[in-house]
């Protein structure tokens, strides 16, 4: 199946900073995929659905303007949490659409700490 | 909005017991997938049911689709420690969207 890959595992840095989260579907050309965030011990939200050379789509109460999605290619999206806060701290993780009634396939995510 | 329930959040049992993770909700799925979850990873999934009614089994682990696609359960046969980890189902509507349950932690003593 496709393997997904997410860079970096683990970012610590001070509040304000902005920081970019890649996602790489390494065998399979993936002209959506989908971010989600994961608060401890809670379940997966989606954010939103990444769409290669178009704009992404935002869920509900997920501010664009902070987390900005770009899919220039059909293996790579990233997603930068710009002038991150405390309260951005979370898990996140992304993930490539498998296609009607295909599971989707994850990336192992991304550990988001803001100092 | 597409709401998934999952019951109970948290189970603890001792190994080799059965138990039952339920789902939930009012509104119909084209499919519903189980994914297993270990701390710091991703989810991994565990299987895909289609049909409303459909009983799937994959060796200790039973799924099932509820007849009107609102609702399935996943029963765990002689619990393991190795079972352990966060238990999501996760519903598939017609926009290829995933829409994630509230989740059940399993914790399995030896």
């Amino acid at each position: 199946g496709a393997v997904v890959s997410q860079h970096p595992s683990r970012v610590i840095c001070k509040s304000g900073t902005s920081v970019k989260i890649e996602c790489r579907s390494l065998d399979f050309q993936a002209t959506t995929m989908f971010w989600y965030r994961q608060f401890p011990k809670q379940s997966l939200m989606l954010m939103a659905t990444s769409n290669e050379g178009s704009k992404a789509t935002y869920e509900q109460g997920v501010e664009k303007d902070k987390f900005l999605i770009n899919h220039a290619s059909l293996t790579l999206s990233t997603l930068t949490v710009t002038s991150a806060h405390p309260e951005d701290s979370s898990f996140y993780i992304c993930s490539t659409q498998g296609g009607r009634d295909q599971p989707q396939h994850f990336g192992d995510g991304t550990r988001l700490s803001i100092l | 909005t597409q709401l998934l329930e999952q019951s109970p959040q948290f189970l603890s049992i001792q190994e080799g017991e059965n138990l039952t993770v339920y789902c939930n909700s009012s509104s119909v799925f084209s499919s519903l997938q189980w994914y297993r979850q270990e701390p710091g990873e991703g989810p991994v999934l565990l299987v895909t049911v289609v049909t409303g009614g459909e009983v799937k089994k994959l060796k200790r682990l039973t799924f099932q689709f509820g007849d009107a696609r609102k609702d399935s359960s996943l029963h765990i046969t002689a619990a393991q420690p190795g079972d352990t980890g966060l238990y999501l189902c996760a519903g598939a509507s017609w926009t290829d969207k995933l829409i994630f349950g509230t989740g059940t932690r399993l914790q399995v003593f030896p």
